[in-house]
C-alpha cells in the first residue's frame, strides 16, 4: 500500500476502547471543518463535518468535537474497531476559500 | 455507481518526461480538484476549477498543467518542470457546501503513484 502514514503521529489503542484524534487548525476565521479517513493506498473518505455554528456534532460512533477559542478540533471514536485503523485528517475552510488539510494523524487499532 | 475514476494506479516516468494523469467524475460536480500527497505530510492543492474553462493555481502549481474542457473530466499533466513529481496525486470534486461557498464535502478518487525513476 502507499506509505502516506511515514512520520505521522501515531495514536495507538485496543480495539473496543474510545480513541481521541486531536487537530490544532490555523485559521480563526474558518467556518467549516471537516474530517477524512484515509486507508492505505486509497483516497480520503468523509467521516462527518461541523460549522462554526456548533461545537458538537454525532454521527455513527464518531463525535466531533470544536473550540474556536483554543482553535481545536477533535475526533472521537467509540468502540474503536481494527477497520478504524487509517491515517485521519482534519482540514478547514472559510467562506469561499478551498480546504486546507492537516499532516494527519495515524491511528493503529490492535485486536 | 457514481464516483471518480483516477488511472492508471501507477506510472512510472523518465526524467524529463511530460505525464498525464486522468481524472473523470459522473457526479454531475461542478467543481475539481487536484491534490498532492507525500508520506508524512498533508494534502496539498495544486489546482482547482469551479466550472468548464476555466481553472485556478493552487498552493504548489509550478512544474504542473491542467485543463477543463468538459464537466466531467479534469486531466493533470506532470510536466518536466516539475523538479520532484514523485508523489500520491488525488483527485477530487465538489458542489458548493450549504454555508454558500464553492468547496463543501470533497469527494475523492482512489489516487495515482507518480514514481520517475
Amino acid at each position: 500500500g502507499e506509505s502516506v502514514g511515514l512520520h505521522l503521529p501515531t495514536l495507538s489503542v485496543q480495539e473496543g476502547d474510545n480513541s481521541i484524534i486531536n487537530c490544532a487548525y490555523s485559521n480563526s476565521a474558518s467556518d467549516y471543518f471537516i474530517w477524512y479517513k484515509q486507508e492505505s493506498g486509497k483516497g480520503p473518505q468523509f467521516i462527518i463535518d461541523i460549522r462554526s455554528n456548533m461545537d458538537k456534532r454525532q454521527g455513527q460512533r464518531v463525535t466531533v468535537l470544536l473550540n474556536k477559542t483554543v482553535k481545536h478540533l477533535s475526533l472521537q471514536i467509540a468502540a474503536t474497531q481494527p477497520g478504524d485503523s487509517a491515517v485521519y485528517f482534519c482540514a478547514e475552510k472559510r467562506g469561499y476559500s478551498t480546504l486546507t488539510f492537516g499532516k494527519g494523524t495515524m491511528l493503529l487499532v490492535s485486536p | 455507481d457514481g464516483g471518480i475514476t483516477q488511472s492508471p494506479k501507477y506510472l512510472f516516468r523518465k526524467e524529463g518526461q511530460n505525464v498525464t494523469l486522468s481524472c473523470e467524475q459522473n457526479l454531475n460536480h461542478d467543481a475539481m480538484y487536484w491534490y498532492r500527497q507525500d508520506p508524512g505530510q498533508g494534502l496539498r492543492l495544486i489546482y482547482y476549477s469551479q466550472i468548464v474553462n476555466d481553472f485556478q493555481k493552487g498552493d504548489i502549481a509550478e512544474g504542473y498543467s491542467v485543463s477543463r474542457e468538459k464537466k466531467e473530466s479534469f486531466p493533470l499533466t506532470v510536466t518536466s518542470a516539475q523538479k520532484n513529481p514523485t508523489a500520491f496525486y488525488l483527485c477530487a470534486s465538489s458542489n458548493p457546501g450549504t454555508s454558500g461557498g464553492p468547496t463543501g464535502e470533497l469527494f475523492f478518487g482512489e489516487g495515482s503513484r507518480l514514481t520517475v525513476l
